[in-house]
């Protein structure tokens, strides 16, 4: 049971230029989300999604999309990276039945954009 | 919409108690939680309580939660060096988790 795992775990990107990171959940959860963490400011959600096929956008969606076509899978797409996007990028998944009492958080990813 | 405040810095002796305070502002909420972020790492669940109770106590841990005043804080008896990390608050709001800022905990030798 790997539980969240992320790729990659650093990345520098030019201004403009796109990518994707990867995440992965294999604990059947139907909540995963992004969030990106920025010194001061914790975590800030970006987007999220509680099924398959179904997305949604959080606080800071701009510059930013997913898709969630799998359970296990949610990955997050910068269209244009800009220097403003350097952050650590956090997905996390969660149950939504029961308690819904932990988000499993994985490692993250450390993206700077020059 | 929920926000949820933090001071950001905590220094405390090693063998002292830590108290990290938090304050959120949604009066619906259902559960409060504390997440725990070592150097490099993700958030991991410290612990959590439910709305209707005002203190839960986990081992070296004691939160305490004051529904009034919407006022949250999180004790850890006996801090070791190795609860040096930052310690985020957060809300279940609506769907969503709503973080607080992180508090920085140092511990000196």
């Amino acid at each position: 049971n790997a539980g969240v795992t992320q790729t990659p775990k650093f990345q520098v990107l030019k201004t403009g230029q796109s990518m994707t990171l990867q995440c992965a959940q294999d604990m059947n959860h139907e909540y995963m989300s992004w969030y990106r963490q920025d010194p001061g400011m914790g975590l800030r959600l970006i987007h999220y999604s509680v099924g398959a096929g179904i997305t949604d956008q959080g606080e800071v969606p701009n510059g930013y999309n997913v898709s969630r076509s799998t359970t296990e899978d949610f990955p997050l797409r910068l269209l244009s990276a800009a220097p403003s996007q350097t952050s650590v990028y956090f997905c996390a998944s969660s149950s939504t039945t029961g308690a819904r009492n932990e988000q499993y958080f994985g490692p993250g990813t450390r993206l700077t954009v020059t | 919409g929920e926000d949820v405040e933090q001071s950001l810095f905590l220094s405390v002796r090693e063998g002292d108690s830590s108290v990290i305070n938090c304050t959120y502002t949604d009066s619906s909420s259902t559960y409060l939680y504390w997440y725990k972020q070592e150097p490099g790492a993700g958030l991991q669940l410290l612990t959590y309580i439910f709305s209707n109770m005002d203190m839960k106590q986990d081992q070296r841990l004691t939160v305490l939660l004051n529904k009034k005043d919407k006022h949250l804080s999180l004790r850890i008896a006996d801090t070791q060096t190795g609860d040096s990390a930052i310690y985020f608050c957060a809300d279940l709001y609506g769907q969503n988790f709503v973080f607080g800022p992180g508090t920085r905990l140092s511990v000196l030798p």
